[in-house]
């Protein structure tokens, strides 16, 4: 089992420039989240599919922001522009969804995102 | 709805001290608990987890127990080490497969 893998762990951008990150979910996990997490706000939910679909994406921040799930073994996220305050720590996190929610997440190591 | 509310740290303990660090939270239905585990640069770990009441999650020295009748999963452990220095999430999953997390406690622990 590898885990979850998020690429890349580190990425640094101007303001204005597109920011793409990616994210390999456990082989047989059927559930992909993707969050943020700020000194200032902690760790935010953004979006979350179920078998590629995305449920709920209510806390995506805005337009700028956009998550795709083409396959079960892939995601990315989106930044259109990117601005300085979209600098975080962005974690991929995925599990084996049940209707039961007694399946644990299990996160990649992140991705730390700076906006110069 | 659902929320999961736990202390404000941080949290200095001494080498070998107990540590708990509290966890309620407020839920419909029959939630799962989970406590997660943030290293510095790493991504959150699951520690341990109960899914019904009564039961006790453990791992590495850690316990849990799912107490329904005062809602709360606080984490113990009987004697820290400095390796256990890290953020604490107190999480709660319901149907549907939503995860709410607690604000995390940032525990150092000094030789």
């Amino acid at each position: 089992d590898a885990g979850v893998i998020q690429s890349p762990r580190h990425e640094v951008t101007e303001m204005g420039q597109e920011v793409t990150l990616r994210c390999k979910p456990i082989s047989g996990h059927n559930s992909l989240f993707w969050y943020r997490q700020t000194m200032m706000r902690g760790l935010e939910l953004l979006i979350y599919f179920n078998n590629n679909v995305p449920i709920d994406d209510s806390g995506m921040p805005e337009d700028r922001f956009s998550a795709k799930m083409p396959n079960a073994s892939f995601s990315t996220l989106k930044i259109q522009p990117s601005e300085p305050r979209d600098s975080a720590v962005y974690f991929c996190a995925s599990s084996f969804g049940g209707n039961q929610g007694n399946s644990p997440l299990h996160f990649g190591n992140g991705t730390r995102l700076t906006v110069t | 709805g659902n929320s999961v509310t736990q202390m404000e740290g941080p949290v200095t303990l001494s080498e070998e001290a107990f540590l708990t660090i509290n966890c309620t939270y407020t839920a419909t239905g029959y939630p799962s608990l989970f406590w997660y585990v943030q290293y510095p640069g790493e991504g959150l770990q699951l520690l341990l987890k109960a899914t019904k009441a009564d039961d006790k999650g453990s791992n590495k020295g850690f316990e849990a127990t799912y107490r329904k009748e005062t809602t709360s999963f606080h984490l113990e452990k009987g004697s820290v080490q400095v390796s256990d220095s890290a953020v604490y999430f107190c999480a709660l999953s319901n149907t549907g497969n939503q995860f709410y997390f607690g604000t995390g406690t940032s525990l150092t622990v000094i030789p």
